[in-house]
């Protein structure tokens, strides 16, 4: 069971547009539309940003969205603000019945 | 309000035992899965395991299985993972997670503890 594929950083200046993709495979990714997203900041818990693929909680920005095509899902962040600055992380259900995280974007606000 | 509290921060030495905890409140303990994630030091999110708190059935990462026990109190609202001999690569910070129920399943996490850092050396 590896990681999903993430870019290791992502960075963008204030109202900008971001996108951070999340590559799997057909065993989790592109096996069903249960990929979450989730935000960490250092000292933090993290907290859930996207699930379902595209679907945000209450509460949460509508300058996040999510999205996916075939086995690589990806999370834009739209109108970037300095509080954006976090480590992201995408995860999966698999086929096997278990869960599968990303290996984590940090996104810098330039 | 949801809650999630797990116990403080251990060290310990390789070979020696270790449980855990996370107690749960706000919510009824048994509605939701709850999932642990690691994350080790410098590196990204790791997923566990987890566990069916109505019937205490397990499932556990591939990497792990074996390595560590998931287990639950439900008299207490508590869960646990336990290591029966740590490494020195069991260092890290442990989150106990909630399983949420979206529209088709649950299949990600709403609540997280504020996690647990365990330190493990000789």
């Amino acid at each position: 069971q590896s990681a999903l594929t993430q870019p290791a950083s992502v960075s963008g200046s204030p109202g900008q547009s971001i996108t951070i993709s999340c590559t799997g495979t057909s065993s989790d990714v592109g096996a069903y539309n249960y990929v979450s997203w989730y935000q960490h900041r250092p000292g933090k818990a993290p907290k859930l940003m996207i699930f379902e693929v595209s679907n945000r909680p209450s509460g949460i920005s509508n300058r996040f969205s999510g999205s996916k095509s075939g086995d690589t899902a990806s999370l834009t962040i739209s109108g970037l603000q300095t509080e954006d600055e976090a480590d992201y992380y995408c995860c999966s259900h698999t086929s096997s019945s278990t869960w599968v995280f990303g290996g984590g974007t940090k996104v810098t606000v330039l | 309000e949801v809650l999630l509290v797990q116990s403080g921060a251990e060290v310990t030495k390789p070979g020696e035992s270790l449980r855990i905890s996370c107690k749960a409140s706000g919510y009824t303990f048994t509605s939701h899965w709850i999932t642990w994630v690691r994350q080790m030091p410098g590196k990204g999110l790791e997923w566990m395991g987890k566990i069916d708190l109505i019937d205490s059935s397990t499932k556990y990462s591939p990497a792990l299985q074996g390595h560590v026990t998931i287990s639950a109190d439900e008299s207490i609202n508590t869960a646990y993972l336990q290591w029966s001999s740590l490494e020195a690569s069991d260092t890290a910070i442990y989150y106990c997670v909630r399983h949420a129920l979206g529209y088709t399943g649950w299949h990600f996490f709403d609540y997280w503890g504020q996690g647990t850092l365990v330190t493990v050396s000789s």
